[in-house]
């Protein structure tokens, strides 16, 4: 019974390659996130969604594109892959969103190790 | 802004030790804190947290209260296992449920 899956769990891939990484949770939460954990274990958002809305953006390049077919999923493209793009990316979800009294907990996925070579 | 600071590892405590692992953090508004592990090959687990000032959260032995005169949410564990290994993430939560993480900071506990 897996809260928040992902697959690939590796994923190694030339240079200018496009791939994809999927996402779902079973936990019947209505937001979904991306992050990007580098070599030194830094975890930095990269986007988060709200019931198939886009809510954050961060400064990721335009290679980058989450999709969202429906809240228990978001899944995240990335055309032309560079070097720079090795690392572990983590898919997150949580119940709700903005505007609520205190954050909610994120629950976290296992993790993709993507390796570009 | 939002931001968080923890101490830098690694750590190395002998098995039975007192572990603390220093946070800190700067913020608008009334944020949440947490602290998740992450073991070898896995994603975040969260440990605890806590939602408003002068809370402690507390599970499996450790614990951290939210400290707002001293912006901080400091990790603490009376008597560290060997199991307690791993990497140890402090986290601030905005009213967006925007999370800010710590750098991360690896505890290796010996026997």
């Amino acid at each position: 019974d897996t809260a928040v899956s992902q697959t690939p769990k590796y994923l190694v891939t030339q240079m200018g390659n496009d791939k994809s990484i999927k996402c779902e949770q079973n936990l019947g939460h209505d937001t979904m996130y991306w992050y990007k954990q580098d070599s030194k274990k830094f975890l930095k958002i990269m986007f988060s969604y709200n019931n198939k809305e886009l809510i954050i953006n961060e400064t990721v390049p335009n290679r980058f594109s989450p999709k969202s077919p429906d809240k228990a999923h978001l899944n995240l493209h990335i055309n032309s892959l560079e070097l720079g793009d090795s690392a572990v990316y983590f898919c997150a979800s949580s119940l709700g969103l903005a505007g609520v009294v205190s954050a909610d907990t994120q629950y976290f996925g296992p993790g993709t190790r993507l390796t570009v070579l | 802004g939002n931001s968080v600071t923890q101490m830098e590892g690694p750590v190395t405590l002998s098995e039975e030790a007192f572990l603390t692992i220093n946070c800190t953090y700067t913020a608008t508004g009334y944020p949440s804190l947490f602290w998740y592990v992450q073991y070898p090959g896995e994603g975040l687990q969260l440990l605890l947290k806590a939602t408003k000032a002068d809370d402690k959260g507390s599970n499996k032995g450790f614990e951290a209260t939210y400290r707002k005169e001293t912006t901080s949410f400091h990790l603490e564990k009376g008597s560290v296992q060997v199991s307690d290994s791993a990497v140890y993430f402090c986290a601030l939560g905005d009213n967006f449920n925007k999370f800010y993480f710590g750098s991360g900071t690896k505890l290796n506990v010996k026997p």
